[in-house]
């Protein structure tokens, strides 16, 4: 069956501190999606990773393919960074239909 | 700017009174697609469109139409909208090479 799992569920962090997500998926993938959603609801992408290692600002992803496993690290984390974080993939031979991920709700707080 | 456009962004309706929503892309994508997401359930496809004239169910079709008569244009029909459609919606753009880009979501409550 072809599922994403994610953790931790919740995250509650202090400003500054670095932050990891984990996203484990069961089957291979053609490509995987870091979303972050904010309170106020709309979804923005983040990475698409298909292998290695990206980085845009404070944020960093990496994917182990072999593995079946991502992370997404935020460093010297901000309150502005409180939001749900989604991971989303693309499992072979599906096109381009995303499969969720439940979302990791992270706050980081003063 | 790159966008999807979705509207509206918030509906109360009644049931058995059709509705549509809709959604338009500008940035050329052959792929579009349609989501709900619910608490505890998170975020499910409804439909789906490989390219004009070319659509698909996903996970949840059930009580739901959509058409693809222009690349850009990918609407979302409830015929018959009942309670357990009551959700926030989201239409999707997406390309090999830029990812995917989401409309800002639509809240729909049916009452």
């Amino acid at each position: 069956k072809n599922e994403v799992e994610q953790s931790p569920q919740n995250l509650t962090a202090q400003e500054g501190e670095f932050i990891t997500i984990n996203c484990s998926y069961s089957v291979g993938i053609s490509a995987l999606h870091w979303l972050q959603q904010h309170p106020g609801g709309g979804i923005v992408s983040l990475f698409m990773l298909s292998s290695g290692k990206k980085k845009h600002g404070r944020l960093i992803a990496t994917i182990n393919i072999q593995e079946k496993h991502s992370s997404l690290h935020i460093t010297a984390s901000h309150p502005r960074d409180s939001a749900v974080y989604i991971c989303a993939v693309i499992f072979t031979g599906t096109a381009s239909k995303l499969t969720f991920g439940t979302g990791t709700r992270l706050q980081v707080t003063l | 700017e790159a966008q999807v456009t979705q509207n509206p962004r918030y509906l109360i309706t009644v049931t058995g009174k059709k509705l549509t929503v809709t959604c338009s892309q500008n940035m050329n994508h052959e792929y579009m697609s349609w989501y709900r997401q619910d608490p505890g359930l998170g975020l499910r496809q409804i439909y789906y469109s490989m390219n004009v004239e070319v659509t698909d169910k996903g996970d949840v079709p059930e009580g739901y139409k959509v058409s693809r008569k222009e690349k850009r244009n990918f609407p979302l029909i409830l015929e018959s909208p009942s309670p357990n459609q009551t959700s926030l919606y989201f239409c999707a753009s997406s390309s090999d090479d830029y990812g995917y880009t989401f409309g800002s979501g639509t809240r729909l409550t049916v009452v």
